[in-house]
């Protein structure tokens, strides 16, 4: 069964400071990966997505890694802002099964001054 | 990227009437999902809306509750039908063509009273 796990389930952090999620795959065969970021309210909005042949991209202060051969991603979060306060979801995404999603349950990012 | 428009943002509905959300993009694409996210909970896809024929629905979801029309590249609806309390949830619609990433409408938030 494809399947996507992340931790820490919550984080609480101090302004200015860094943060690294974690995000653990079994889905066969592997396309891509990808780590959204969720305001409450809001639909997913897109920060990184990798296929197996990446093992690192940033966007900005988000810097996403993977290692397709361990099965593992993180998310590292440099100097944290108040606008980070987010969750954070890690998907991935097997062509062979009609490009579905798994979705990992998020990590739940409070930012406080 | 691709521009979604989701309406409506949220309602209030009675329990045992119906709430047709929809969804426009800006741009023609492939496929076309929906999800729905339950309080605390990370996205969990309804089904495939399949241009001009029946929608593809995930284990636990039937078309006589969640009907689903796909008329063209760029819309869809679903029907959120004969509601109850349990159906309170946000849903959203997500587009992804071949070349390109999921993105994600800003969300359809429904309480049912």
């Amino acid at each position: 069964k494809n399947q996507v796990e992340q931790s820490p389930q919550s984080l609480i952090i101090l302004e200015g400071k860094n943060c690294t999620l974690q995000c653990n795959y079994t889905v066969s065969p592997f396309s891509n990966l990808r780590w959204y970021k969720q305001d409450t309210g809001r639909g997913p909005v897109s920060l990184t997505i990798m296929t197996f042949s990446e093992n690192t991209k940033s966007n900005g202060r988000y810097t996403a890694t993977l290692d397709a051969d361990t099965k593992q991603s993180s998310l590292h979060i440099t100097a944290s802002q108040l606008s980070d306060s987010a969750s954070y979801i890690c998907v991935v995404s097997a062509w062979a099964a009609g490009n579905k999603l798994t979705f990992g349950g998020g990590t739940r990012v409070l930012v406080k001054p | 990227s691709a521009v979604i428009s989701q309406k409506p943002s949220r309602d209030i509905c009675q329990r045992g009437t119906s709430l047709t959300i929809q969804c426009q993009v800006d741009s023609q694409v492939t496929m076309m999902f929906w999800y729905r996210q339950q309080p605390g909970q990370s996205l969990t896809l309804i089904a495939t809306a399949n241009q001009g024929s029946e929608a593809t629905y995930e284990s636990g979801f039937v078309i006589d509750k969640f009907p689903i029309s796909r008329p063209n590249l760029t819309f869809s609806t679903l029907t959120v039908s004969n509601m109850s309390p349990e159906d309170s949830s946000i849903y959203l619609c997500s587009v992804e063509s071949w070349s390109t990433e999921a993105f994600f409408g800003q969300g359809t938030r429904l309480t049912v009273v």
